[in-house]
């Protein structure tokens, strides 16, 4: 039982560079998330779509774009990495917004030179 | 601004003893209040949940203490064992808008 799959774990970027990081869940659910942690700051939200062809920005949107390609794949694309997007990026699903159990990916450790 | 404040930052408790982890929200319209924990190279995953109307919840060694006057909330784990060492985040969320707001973290370490 997969759950939230994240690819790449690591990944290493030059200032200006573009990537995707692509997030698929196999549990049916209809929202999914994509969080940003860095040290002590815990996880802060930077887009979510709470449902298929729908998304929303969270608290840390700039730089990002975010595309909801079906129910199961949630991707986060950075245009032009910055240093400042050093981070370790979780995806996470959830049945029903806001109130049921999140379940999140193992994370993409990000380092931007 | 930080909606969801977390205390400590760091604990280290011996192994049996209790480790306690608080947590305070300014938003009044957060209605459930989940705890979770991360292991090193892992995703969080979800400990306990409480919603405002009831002041506890304990579920096994795991206990959080509800206080909605004082808008604050607690993880107690008793009789802490060194596999209970971890990071732990408070988070709360409004229904509607679907959004976790996360603390800071705490890094408990258990000493055997």
């Amino acid at each position: 039982n997969a759950g939230v799959t994240q690819t790449p774990k690591f990944q290493v970027l030059k200032t200006g560079q573009s990537m995707t990081l692509q997030c698929a869940q196999d549990m049916n659910h209809n929202s999914m998330y994509w969080y940003r942690q860095d040290p002590g700051m815990g996880l802060r939200l930077i887009y979510y779509s709470a449902s298929e062809g729908t998304t929303d920005k969270g608290e840390v949107p700039n730089g990002y774009n975010v595309s909801r390609l079906n129910k199961r794949e949630f991707s986060l694309r950075l245009e032009s990495a910055a240093p400042s997007q050093t981070s370790v990026y979780f995806c996470a699903s959830s049945e029903v917004r806001g109130n049921t159990e999140a379940f999140f990916g193992q994370g993409t450790r990000l380092t931007v030179v | 601004q930080q909606q969801v404040k977390q205390s400590p930052q760091s604990l280290i408790v011996q192994k049996g003893g209790i480790s306690i982890i608080n947590c305070a929200y300014e938003n009044t319209a957060f209605d459930y209040f989940p705890w979770y924990q991360q292991f090193p190279g892992k995703g969080p995953a979800l400990l306990i949940a409480i919603r405002p109307d009831v002041s506890e919840k304990k579920e096994g060694r795991f206990t959080i203490s509800f206080n909605k006057s004082a808008k604050q909330f607690s993880l107690h784990i008793m009789d802490s064992q060194p596999g209970d060492s971890a990071t732990y985040f408070c988070a709360a969320s409004i229904y509607s808008s679907g959004q976790l707001t996360f603390g800071s973290g705490t890094q408990l370490t258990v000493l055997p």
